[in-house]
């Protein structure tokens, strides 16, 4: 069975400051996907990233970037410079793909707190 | 146009009723989903349609009975609602076969008093 781990429960930074939220999944399958969802205050489930489990590339989109490690099963997030506005509660997930759908398997999350 | 939208966003009901949330999504997606997210934000699969058929239900109590009249809809119904019904639902969405991100509804907040 998929697991996800957010070893981080709840993390506090001052603005500008960089910020790295954990991820680690334990999975049997080959292939597989993970993925960043955000949930800020409001409440709805905000997509970040998709990396499938062949594209070890590491991505960056404006002040976010992800690892992905395949040899210590970890898909890290950072931010650079948060702002006020990245706090949220940020959940990893794995998916296995069974042709008819996506079983996402989340993690508990990690809620950031960023303060002026 | 909202993607996936479900009503309603807030529900408030007392123990033993039957209530449903609807779910609707414009995307022309196959695939179909409802999720729960309990009091300490913990996010877990319930069910999944496919084309109006079930793929995947999750060791859900049976007072949960999800309807698909067709792929764009997928419904849920919850009978003898009980105190630990209480958590929010999302609906989401996605085209199974390419492999695709999920696309969530902004939630309905259950509270069974």
């Amino acid at each position: 069975a998929q697991k996800v781990t957010q070893a981080q429960t709840e993390i506090s930074v001052v603005e500008k400051e960089d910020v790295t939220l954990d991820c680690v999944y334990e999975t049997r399958d080959t292939t597989y996907y993970l993925f960043w969802y955000k949930q800020p205050p409001s409440g709805e489930l905000v997509f970040l990233i998709r990396r499938n489990s062949f594209d070890e590339q590491n991505e960056i989109s404006g002040r976010y970037s992800w690892n992905f490690q395949k040899s210590t099963s970890s898909f890290n997030f950072t931010i650079t410079a948060s702002q006020v506005v990245d706090s949220a509660v940020y959940f990893c997930a794995h998916s296995i793909n069974t042709g008819t759908a996506s079983k996402l398997t989340f993690g508990t999350g990690t809620r950031l707190q960023v303060t002026l | 146009d909202t993607a996936v939208s479900q009503t309603p966003k807030y529900l408030v009901t007392q123990m033993g009723n039957d209530k449903s949330i609807k779910c609707e999504q414009n995307l022309g997606h196959d695939t179909m989903y409802w999720y729960k997210q309990d009091s300490k934000k913990f996010l877990k699969i319930m069910f999944s349609y496919n084309n109006k058929e079930l793929i995947i239900n999750e060791t859900v109590p049976n007072r949960f009975s999800p309807k698909s009249p067709d792929k764009a809809h997928l419904n849920l119904h919850i009978n003898s609602l009980e105190l630990g019904d209480s958590a929010v639902y999302f609906c989401a969405s996605s085209q199974a076969n390419r492999n695709e991100k999920l696309f969530f509804g902004s939630g309905t907040q259950l509270s069974v008093l």
